[in-house]
C-alpha cells in the first residue's frame, strides 16, 4: 500500500539557519502531496500542496517540490524563526483506483524546535 | 466563521464505558474523517464518510463507531472493546472524497480514569 517517510527527528535548529526536512513516499501514480504543520496542543493546518510532478508548493516562507523521479516531496525555508516550532507532517492522497484515493497517509511527524 | 468544531477538548474514560467524541462542521462539506495520533507515528485513520448516511472503515476501526445521520456532524464514539484507548482524536473534512486538502480541527485528548 501507500505509505510516507519522513526523516527522523527531533530537529533543533537556531533562529535564522536554513531547514530541510525530508519526505519520500510510496505510491501507485500520481499522488496529491501535502506538507501539514501541527502547533502544541492544536489540530493541523495545511502548509502547503503539490498535486503534479514538478509542481511546487510554497506559504510563509516554506517551499517544497514535488519529485516524481526520487518520489520526493522536501519541506525547505531559508530563515526559520522561533514562532516555526511546530510538528510537520507529510502526507499523501492517492491516485484513483489506489489504496488511499481520498484519504490522507501521513508521515510519521518531524518535531521542529528553533532556538532565539 | 466557517470551521470545524471538536468538543469536548478533553475527554476521561472509565473502565468498561462508552463515550462520544463529537465533531461538527459548518463548511458545507461532503467528505469527513476520523483520526487517532499517538506520540510519534503520526495520524491513522478510524473512518470516514464520503457522503451522508455512508461511511467505511478506516486502517483501526475496531473498537470505535460512527454515524453520519447529517452532514454537518460525524461523532465517534469510543467503545469499551478498544482496549488503548488514550490518544488525541482528530475530527477533519474535505469538499468531497477525491484528493482535496483536508480541514482539521483542534482536536480532543481522550484519557482513561
Amino acid at each position: 500500500g501507500d505509505s510516507v517517510t519522513q526523516m527522523e527527528g527531533p530537529v533543533t535548529l537556531s533562529e535564522e539557519a536554513f531547514l530541510t526536512i525530508n519526505c519520500t513516499y510510496t505510491a501507485t501514480g500520481y499522488p496529491s502531496l501535502f506538507w501539514y504543520v501541527q502547533y502544541p496542543g492544536e489540530g493541523l493546518q495545511l502548509l502547503l500542496k503539490a498535486t503534479k510532478a514538478d509542481d511546487k508548493g510554497s506559504n510563509k516562507g516554506f517551499e517544497a517540490t514535488y519529485r516524481k523521479e526520487t518520489t520526493s516531496f522536501h519541506l525547505e525555508k531559508g530563515s526559520v524563526q522561533v514562532s516555526d516550532s511546530a510538528v510537520y507532517f507529510c502526507a499523501l492522497s492517492g491516485a484513483a483506483g489506489g489504496t488511499s484515493y481520498g484519504k490522507l497517509t501521513f508521515g510519521q511527524g518531524t518535531i521542529l524546535t528553533v532556538h532565539p | 466563521d466557517g470551521g470545524i468544531t471538536q468538543s469536548p477538548k478533553y475527554l476521561f474514560r472509565k473502565e468498561g464505558q462508552n463515550v462520544t467524541l463529537s465533531c461538527e462542521q459548518n463548511l458545507n462539506h461532503d467528505a469527513m474523517y476520523w483520526y487517532r495520533q499517538d506520540p510519534g507515528q503520526g495520524l491513522r485513520l478510524i473512518y470516514y464518510s464520503q457522503i451522508v448516511n455512508d461511511f467505511q472503515k478506516g486502517d483501526i476501526a475496531e473498537g470505535y463507531s460512527v454515524s453520519r445521520e447529517k452532514k454537518e456532524s460525524f461523532p465517534l464514539t469510543v467503545t469499551s472493546a478498544q482496549k488503548n484507548p488514550t490518544a488525541f482524536y482528530l475530527c477533519a473534512s474535505s469538499p468531497d472524497s477525491s484528493r482535496e486538502t483536508q480541514y482539521f480541527g483542534p482536536g480532543t485528548r481522550l484519557l482513561v480514569l
